[in-house]
C-alpha cells in the first residue's frame, strides 16, 4: 500500500495480557515513530527509528513497552502484562528523515488498544 | 504531559462563518505544525511555520506563528463541513528534533 499501515486495527485485552501492535511504513522511509494517544489527548511520543536502530526511546511509559524494528522496516511495539490505562490508540508514524525541515511525518490508522 | 494547550476545546459552528483556534505553549518551539485528525484516522499534516511571526495560507485556512514562536493561530474562513475534525498543533523544541509534542486538540464541528 502507499500509506502506513497498521495492523491489528483493534483489540482488546484482558488484563495481564501481551499485545503486539505491527506497523508497515511507507517504502523506503528511513524514520518511523510510534505514539499513543488516549482518548480525547493529542498523540504522546513513544519511541524513535533510525533503520533499525533505536535512537530514542524516552517516551515509553515503563518497561512493560518495548518495540523493534530489526531490518529497518516493519516495526513491532510490544506491551507485556496489559493494565486498563493502556488503553489507548497507538499511532505508527513513518518520514524520509526525520521531523526536520521538510520531512513530512506520514500517520497510519492507528490500531486501538482496549483493555478490560 | 500536554505542553500544548489549545483553545477552544471544543467548537460548533454554522457552515459559513469564521473562525480561530490557538495553540499556547510557555515553551520555545524551533518549528509549530498543524494536523487534523479524522475519526478512525491518523494526524495529516496541513503545514509546518518555523519562522517567528510568519503567516501561511491554504486556501480558507490561515496559519500564524508567534513573534516569540511560543504560540499559534489557525483561523478558517467560510467554514464548510468538510473542515469538521480534529485539529491538533505540535512543535519541535530543535531543528532535527525527532519527537514532537502534540497539543490537546480542537474539535471542530461545522453544522451545514
Amino acid at each position: 500500500g502507499a500509506g502506513v499501515s497498521q495492523s491489528p486495527r483493534y483489540k482488546v485485552a484482558k488484563r495481564g495480557q501481551d499485545v503486539a501492535l505491527r506497523c508497515d511504513p511507507i517504502s523506503g522511509h528511513v524514520s518511523l515513530f510510534w505514539y499513543q494517544q488516549a482518548l480525547g489527548q493529542g498523540p504522546e511520543f513513544l519511541t524513535y527509528f533510525q533503520n533499525e536502530a533505536q535512537l530514542d526511546k524516552s517516551g515509553l511509559p515503563s518497561d512493560r513497552f518495548f518495540a523493534e524494528r530489526p531490518e529497518g522496516s516493519v516495526s513491532t511495539l510490544k506491551i507485556q502484562r496489559t493494565q486498563q490505562e493502556d488503553s489507548a490508540v497507538y499511532l505508527c508514524a513513518s518520514s524520509l528523515g526525520g521531523t526536520a525541515l521538510g520531512n513530512t511525518i506520514y500517520f497510519g490508522e492507528g490500531s486501538w488498544l482496549t483493555v478490560v | 504531559t500536554q505542553l500544548l494547550e489549545q483553545s477552544p476545546q471544543f467548537l460548533s459552528i454554522q457552515e459559513g462563518e469564521n473562525l480561530t483556534v490557538y495553540c499556547n505553549s510557555s515553551s520555545v518551539f524551533s518549528s509549530l505544525q498543524w494536523y487534523r485528525q479524522e475519526p478512525g484516522e491518523g494526524p495529516v499534516l496541513l503545514v509546518t511555520v518555523v519562522t517567528g511571526g510568519e503567516v501561511k495560507k491554504l486556501k480558507r485556512l490561515t496559519f500564524q506563528f508567534g513573534d516569540a514562536r511560543k504560540d499559534s493561530s489557525l483561523h478558517i474562513t467560510a467554514a464548510q463541513p468538510g473542515d469538521t475534525g480534529l485539529y491538533l498543533c505540535a512543535g519541535a523544541y530543535r531543528t532535527g528534533a525527532n519527537n514532537l509534542f502534540f497539543g490537546t486538540g480542537t474539535r471542530l464541528t461545522v453544522i451545514p
